[in-house]
């Protein structure tokens, strides 16, 4: 069980828009930023989104990141096939003193 | 180009341990919290430790408290996890990760597979 819940699939056509959700408490998403990544099938993580809602370079305006509260927000505009993957939301927990994660989201783009 | 490679997984009975090693390379090493994420089959990613820069500071989950230590060796641009007293349930791909939580974990390495059987 983690910590930090996610929905475990959201789906949506090509074109269109989606949102996956990602909920916390007060010592975690409600006293930190919030990071999110893309895992791609078979590959390593990919940070997204920093700071709630920063793109590193190189990551399209089609991604964006927002928060309130205790609670996290991925979105993803313009949805593209190759954007099928594991989403990932994560953040340090005041209380435990450890990284968390949330359970990851699976995208299907269909 | 900035690099992490992990090695150091492998196949080992249970109760026994492996040190995992992590090199940098590309960019500069030694200002950098660094972080080992894990993840089993078909599951979901996993934080297990993170140490900073000059190893005053380490952290650990707490299913590996106590077993498991993370260090790093600036000189070689390297960071290490040493897992004692290894279980089925440690059987993971272990990534690492540089950067502090609060900016984001923006390098990963590929992972190297650790399998804890008998």
């Amino acid at each position: 069980q983690s910590v930090l819940t996610q929905p475990p699939s959201v789906s949506a056509a090509p074109g269109q828009k989606v949102t996956i959700s990602c909920s916390g408490s007060s010592s975690n998403i409600g006293s930190n930023y919030v990071s999110w990544y893309q895992q791609l099938p078979g590959t390593a993580p990919k940070l997204l989104i920093y700071e709630n809602n920063k793109r590193p370079s190189g990551i399209p305006d089609r991604f964006s990141g927002s928060k309130s509260g205790t609670s996290a927000t991925l979105g993803i505009t313009g949805l593209q096939t190759g954007d099928e993957a594991d989403y990932y939301c994560a953040t340090w927990d005041n209380s435990l003193s450890a990284g968390v994660f949330g359970g990851g989201t699976k995208l299907t783009v269909l | 180009e900035e690099q992490l490679v992990e090695s150091g997984g492998d196949l080992v009975q249970p109760g026994g341990s492996l040190r995992l090693s992590c090199a940098a390379s590309g960019f500069t090493f030694s200002p950098y919290w660094m972080n080992w994420v894990r993840q089993a089959p078909g599951e979901g990613l996993v934080w297990v430790s993170r140490i900073n820069s000059d190893e005053s500071s380490t952290n650990y989950a707490d299913s590996v408290k106590g077993r498991f230590t993370i260090s790093r060796d600036n000189a070689k641009n390297t960071v290490y996890l040493q897992m004692n007293s290894l279980r089925a349930e440690d059987t993971a791909v272990y990534y690492c990760a540089r950067g502090a939580f609060s900016e984001g974990l923006d390098d990963w390495g590929q992972g190297t597979l650790v399998t804890v059987s008998s």
